[in-house]
C-alpha cells in the first residue's frame, strides 16, 4: 500500500535550518511528483512547493523563494524539504503529499521555532 | 495567483443532514480541483480529484461537481465521523492554492 513516512518533530532556534524527509513506499517513486504543504497552529493549509521526482525540477511558493530547497534521493525513494533562516512564524506542521492531486499524505512533521 | 474562496467558513448541521460547500476560483481552472477532509491533529485526507472523481475508498456519500470557476462538495447523510474541516485546492497552475477551509460542526 502507498505510504509516505516523514521524519520526526524538530525544535529549532531562529535563524537555524531544518530538513524534513518523506520516505515513499508502495509505488514507483519517480512516477509521481511530491508537494510540500504546511499548516501553522490553528490555521489553514499553505502550499510550499512541488518537485518532479524523476528530474528534480522544482516550483516554489514566491514567499519562500531563497529559503526553501526541495530535493529527492531516488535510490531511497525519499523526498526532502529544507527551510533555512527559520523564524517563529515558520512554526507549523509540514506535510508531503503525492502527485498533482495530493492523493496520499505523510503523517506530518511538527517544526517548532523558538528561542 | 489564483485565489480560492470557500463558503461558508463554518457550518453547523445535524446527523443525517445533507450539506453543500462551495469553492470559487478567481479565474478558470478547468476541472483541476481537489477536495480534502482534515480532522484535528491528523493529516488531510483526499476525497475528490478532478472536481468530481472520488478517490479510491472514499464513500459515495461524498460527491463533487463543477468546472471553470465554481465547484461544490456535497455530503449526504452526515454521520459523526464526517464532522471535520474541508479544504479545496486548485492544481491548474502554480502556485497551487487552497481555500481557507470550511469547518463542519455538529448542531
Amino acid at each position: 500500500q502507498v505510504q509516505l513516512v516523514q521524519s520526526g518533530a524538530e525544535v529549532k532556534k531562529p535563524g537555524a535550518s531544518v530538513k524534513v524527509s518523506c520516505k515513499a513506499s508502495g509505488y514507483t517513486f519517480t512516477n509521481y511528483g511530491i508537494s510540500w504543504v504546511r499548516q501553522a497552529p490553528g490555521q489553514g493549509l499553505e502550499w510550499m512547493g512541488w518537485i518532479i521526482t524523476y528530474n528534480g525540477n522544482t516550483n516554489y511558493a514566491q514567499k519562500l523563494q531563497g529559503r526553501v530547497t526541495m530535493t529527492t534521493d531516488t535510490s531511497t525513494s525519499t523526498a526532502y524539504m529544507e527551510l533555512r533562516s527559520l523564524r517563529s512564524d515558520d512554526t507549523a506542521v509540514y506535510y508531503c503529499a503525492r502527485g498533482s492531486d495530493s492523493d496520499y499524505w505523510g503523517q506530518g512533521t511538527l517544526v517548532t521555532v523558538s528561542s | 495567483d489564483i485565489q480560492m474562496t470557500q463558503s461558508p467558513s463554518s457550518l453547523s448541521a445535524s446527523v443525517g443532514d445533507r450539506v453543500t460547500i462551495t469553492c470559487r476560483a478567481s479565474q478558470g481552472i478547468s476541472n483541476y480541483l481537489a477536495w480534502f477532509q482534515q480532522k484535528p491533529g491528523k493529516a488531510p485526507k483526499s476525497l475528490i480529484y478532478a472536481a468530481s472523481n472520488l478517490q479510491s475508498g472514499v464513500p459515495s456519500k461524498f460527491s463533487g461537481s463543477g468546472s471553470g470557476t465554481d465547484f461544490t462538495l456535497t455530503i449526504n447523510s452526515l454521520q459523526p465521523e464526517d464532522f471535520a474541516t474541508y479544504y479545496c485546492q486548485q492544481y491548474n497552475s502554480y502556485p497551487r492554492t487552497f481555500g481557507q477551509g470550511t469547518k463542519l460542526e455538529i448542531k
